[in-house]
């Protein structure tokens, strides 16, 4: 059974400071990897998707690596500001499957 | 439109009632999930549809019956609900499984069972 685990679980930082999120997975034959946010009480909004053979994804600030042989991906958030305040949350896809395997979450706390 | 709308935002309901949830996307999507999130925990699968038929069914309890009328809907009938169901769920939809599956999630039904 895939077990993927978040660390920390919570994080509170200076604005303008870089996060560094963590994520690890047991079981290495994935398909893909998803990064998601959510505020609170509400959904979960897509960031980024890795597919299992790239190395990494960007979108404006956001950067997520993966190597998939170490069972480990890692969202890096440039410059951050309050409105990144969140819940991030990381999910496998393993094999054909349609399921997700979350982690439990980071919660990010951006100080202003 | 990279949408998934959910209807109600917020439902309270007895025991002994029966109400349903209601999940809607039109982006072609031809698969569509129910999740179950309880507070500061990770989203949990209860069903999966694929092309309107249920893919997946992670031994969720009686009480929650899913329905997929057509590719665009999908429904949670609920009925009979323990207070311990109280939760947010969430709706999400992919347009298909496995290497793509980009799911898009709903904001969510926050449900409270009396």
């Amino acid at each position: 059974k895939q077990e993927v685990t978040q660390i920390p679980a919570a994080l509170s930082v200076p604005e303008g400071e870089n996060l560094v999120l963590n994520c690890s997975f047991t079981d290495s034959a994935i398909y893909n990897l998803q990064w998601f946010r959510q505020d609170p009480g509400k959904g979960l909004t897509s960031l980024l998707l890795i597919q299992s053979s790239q190395r990494e994804q960007t979108s404006g600030r956001l950067n997520a690596s993966l190597d998939k042989s170490s069972g480990r991906s890692t969202l890096y958030i440039a410059a951050s500001q309050p409105g990144d305040s969140a819940t991030y949350l990381c999910a496998v896809t393993a094999s054909n499957d349609y399921k997700l395997s979350f982690g439990a979450g980071t919660t990010v706390t951006v100080r202003a | 439109d990279t949408e998934v709308t959910q209807t109600p935002k917020h439902l309270v309901m007895g025991m002994t009632n029966k109400k349903s949830l209601k999940c809607e996307q039109h982006m072609g999507h031809r698969a569509m999930y129910w999740y179950k999130q309880k507070a500061k925990k990770p989203p949990e699968l209860m069903f999966v549809y694929s092309y309107e038929k249920l893919s997946i069914n992670e031994s969720v309890p009686s009480r929650f019956s899913p329905e997929c009328p057509n590719s665009s809907l999908l429904n949670l009938h609920l009925h009979a609900l323990q207070p311990e169901d109280s939760a947010l769920y969430l709706c999400a939809s992919s347009p298909r499984s496995g290497y793509r599956n980009i799911q898009y999630f709903g904001a969510g039904t926050r449900l409270s069972v009396l």
